[in-house]
Order: C-alpha cells, then structure tokens, then sequence
C-alpha cells in the first residue's frame, strides 16, 4: 500500500471556525491532491499541487486554501467552515503523471461542520 | 467538456450472478486516461484497472474484465459469479493527457451482492 497517511481521520467543528487537514506521504511523489466526495457526487477535486510550492485550484476550490511547503506534506484549510463543506476528503498521490499512472489515495477524512 | 457518467445508481443481485456496471465518459482530447476504483464499506479507495486511450483491448483479471470502447465511449466493468466480498461502491474516472493527473469522477454506482 501506497504510504499516505491523513490526519485527522474524524473531525466536527463550529461553522465559522479555521480547519486544517494534512496528508503526509513517504513515497516521495511529485503530484498531489485533495478531493471531496459528496453523495451523487462522486470525488471532485478540490485543491492539487506539482511540486514544493506549486499548487492550483481544481472544480470545487471556493472556500479552500492549501500550502505545500515540503514534497511529503500537503495541508487543506478551510478559512471559515460551513455546513456545506460537511464531507468525507481525501488526499491522493501520484507519481508519472505524463504517463497518467494511477492515484493512490489516502483513508479519508470526515468532517462535520455544525 | 469533460465528463464521466455512471447511470446506474444502485444495482443489487445475488451471489454468483455476473453484473456489469456500465461507465460513459466525454472528452475532446484524443489521449486520455480511464480508470476504476472500488470503494468497499470501510470507506478507502482502491485502485482496480487503468487504461489509455491507444489501447481498445478488453482486459480480464481473475473474476472481474473490463470493455473499453471509443465508438461508444464506454469504459464497462464486468464481475463475473459476484460474491458478497464484491460489495462496494465502484468509480470510473477520467484523466487527460498532459493535465497533472487530475481525476474527473463519476457518480458512482453501489453493488450489493447478496447471499
């Protein structure tokens, strides 16, 4: 299995309130990102980054900052949470992506925004 | 645009049926990516089968094969004699070429295999 790893993996927090996700991975991939899944939905993505400081918005980015300032770290804030970002994230990771290799993903988190 | 679409909602059969969930994507580009994922109840994402668009032949793993064809823009999953394990929400998924290796989704369809 792919080395990511989420944190937290539960979380339930006051609209309004700052919240940071973090996906750490050990298996010094370039690429990586964050994505929401919502029922009907599927996964969409949020937020990715190619490389140490470069990142850049995906579909549903509105509300959402992220920071990469080491290739193995790659945090997700949510500025001020709202009942509208209750959802399940995950992270994923991805290596060769000119040759599209598949995404790994990370456990997921789930957050409650009440 | 750019879209996957997985019609099938909810399907539920018996053990030892074959099902097949159909997935019909939507692109321009002429290189591109297609892929399955199977979400089991523990709620992890497993990677099953990654095809290019260059290659039209089906592919076939065990119980599980797939059938990808551009003239219908299809990219169908097959499981043959389902067992209970098989039980999951699966995605089909699309990435272009040259675009970070971004993941367009569809909605996914949920199989439940009864015994």
């Amino acid at each position: 299995d792919a080395g990511i790893t989420q944190s937290p993996r539960h979380k339930v927090t006051e609209t309004g309130t700052p919240v940071t996700l973090r996906c750490h991975q050990t298996e010094n991939h370039r690429y990586m990102y964050w994505y929401r899944q919502d029922p009907g939905h599927g996964l969409r993505l949020i937020h990715y980054s190619y490389g140490v400081k470069d990142t850049d918005k995906g579909e549903v980015s509105d509300g959402y900052s992220v920071s990469r300032s080491k290739t193995e770290d790659f945090l997700l804030t949510l500025e001020s949470a709202t009942s509208s970002q209750t959802s399940v994230y995950f992270c994923a990771i991805s290596d060769e992506v000119y040759m599209n290799t598949e995404a790994f993903f990370g456990q997921g988190t789930r957050l409650t925004v009440v | 645009a750019q879209k996957v679409t997985q019609a099938q909602t909810e399907i539920s059969v018996v053990e030892k049926e074959d099902v097949t969930l159909d997935c019909v994507y939507e692109t321009r580009d002429t290189t591109y990516y297609l892929f399955w994922y199977k979400q089991p109840p523990s709620g992890e994402l497993v990677f099953l089968i990654r095809r290019n668009s260059f290659d039209e032949q089906n592919e076939i793993s065990g119980r599980y094969s797939w059938n990808f064809q551009k003239s219908t823009s299809s990219f169908n999953f097959t499981i043959t004699a389902s067992q209970v394990v098989d039980s999951a929400v699966y995605f089909c998924a699309l990435s272009q070429y040259n675009q970070g290796g971004k993941l367009i989704f569809g909605q996914g369809t949920e199989l439940s295999v009864k015994p």
